[in-house]
Parts: C-alpha cells; structure tokens; sequence
C-alpha cells in the first residue's frame, strides 16, 4: 500500500540558507500534519491543513510558512534557517470524516543546518 | 491545550517479560488515544489506538487500557521480543477535530535477549 512520502531525505543547509520540504500524502488522503522531532524528543506539531486551507497552527516559527496544493501535496518552507532549526521533520496525513483521523506518517526529512 | 506526560522515560525488560508504559492526559475532551513505535531513523508508526468509548483493546501481545475518568491509558507488551525495542510514544486527540495530536515524551524500550 501506498505510504507518506517525504522528500528529500536528508537535506545540509548553511545558516540563514532557505529549505524546503515536501510531503506526498496517501492517496485519497485530505489533511496533511506537520512534525518537528529534536534530537531525542517526541515530534512537535508544527503545522496543519485540510482541503488545501490551513486547519491548525503549532509551535511553527514565523520564519516558516507552508501549504497544500490541489494535489494534496505540502510544501514545508523555512527561510533564514538557525542551528536550531536541524531536526526531522516529519508530514503525516490523514482522512477527515467517518474515519479514525488515523495519521500516517512518513520517513522524515533530516534537516541539517550547519 | 492538550498535555500528554509519559512515564516511564526509559525501560529495559528481559526477553519474555511483559512491559508496560503510561500515560495521562489534560483535555477532557480528548476521544482518541493512538500508541506510536518509533525506530531509529523512522517515522512513528501506529501499533494500536482506542478511542473513549472503549475501556480496552487488544491485539495479539500489544494491548491498551484506557480510564477516563482518571484520564490515563497504559501500553502493555506481553512476551517481549528484542525486535520491540524501539521508542514508544502515546497521543492524544480529539476526532473529528482539527487540533493537532500531541505526544507523550516517549519511552526508550530495550528488550534484552
């Protein structure tokens, strides 16, 4: 079956560089979640949206900005990045409705900033 | 909102042994409890959930308990196997509802063979 798909995989930026993330959600699947996962911590929500509009806001920095596109894809935006800002980034997604809001997530994204 | 705290931070059993792992939550009107286990270099994968309307859920070794009115749920591993190492995470949420999901901090499971 068909899984979340993160690219890249693994990302190395400068400080003060510009990054971005994308997200490929199941098929079908209308909401998509953004995570923050430190160096042993537990993931921290960042971001969220269904049908293409903004559903939900976390601990996103204003220096970050996303969006869902007609395909349901996301795009996770971060600008002048800090060494702060290395992290895997998780994208989940799930299905609103009768169902679970079951989420399904992705491999990640490792973002290094150096 | 939503605060999950998980305890505990780390858990070491023998292989065989059972484990288990808890959690309580703020939000009242959370109805959606799902336990995560996370590998190394992975993303959290979903093991078993239980909404509020159930007080128990099983699935072979893995099964969780939930108690509303104190506002906490368990992890319990039965027969633990060295491939259940791994993080462990438990969330809580509310369905049908945008809000984020918030996790728990996490437990380190090793399970020695």
């Amino acid at each position: 079956a068909a899984g979340v798909i993160q690219s890249p995989r693994h990302l190395i930026k400068e400080k003060r560089e510009t990054a971005t993330l994308k997200c490929y959600p199941i098929p079908r699947h209308d909401t998509v979640y953004w995570y923050q996962q430190g160096p042993g911590q537990d993931p921290q929500f960042l971001i969220s949206f269904y049908e293409k509009m903004q559903s939900d806001k976390g601990s996103i920095p204003d220096r970050f900005s996303a969006q869902q596109f007609s395909d349901y894809h996301s795009e996770l935006n971060m600008s002048s990045l800090e060494l702060g800002d290395s992290a895997l980034y998780f994208c989940a997604s799930s299905l609103q409705g009768a169902g679970a809001n079951v989420l399904t997530f992705g491999a990640g994204s490792r973002l290094t900033v150096l | 909102g939503e605060n999950v705290e998980q305890h505990p931070s780390t858990l070491s059993v023998q292989e065989g042994d059972s484990a288990v792992i808890k959690c309580t939550y703020s939000d009242s009107a959370s109805n959606y409890f799902p336990w995560y286990k996370q590998e190394l270099g992975k993303g959290p994968q979903l093991i078993i959930d239980i909404r509020s309307n159930v007080g128990e859920k099983k699935d072979q070794r893995i099964a969780v308990t939930l108690n509303k009115t104190a506002k906490h749920f368990s992890l319990h591993i039965t027969e633990t196997q060295p491939e259940d190492s791994a993080v462990y995470f438990c969330a809580a949420r509310v369905i049908y509802n945008n809000n984020d999901m918030r996790f728990g901090a996490g437990t380190r499971l090793t399970v020695k063979p």
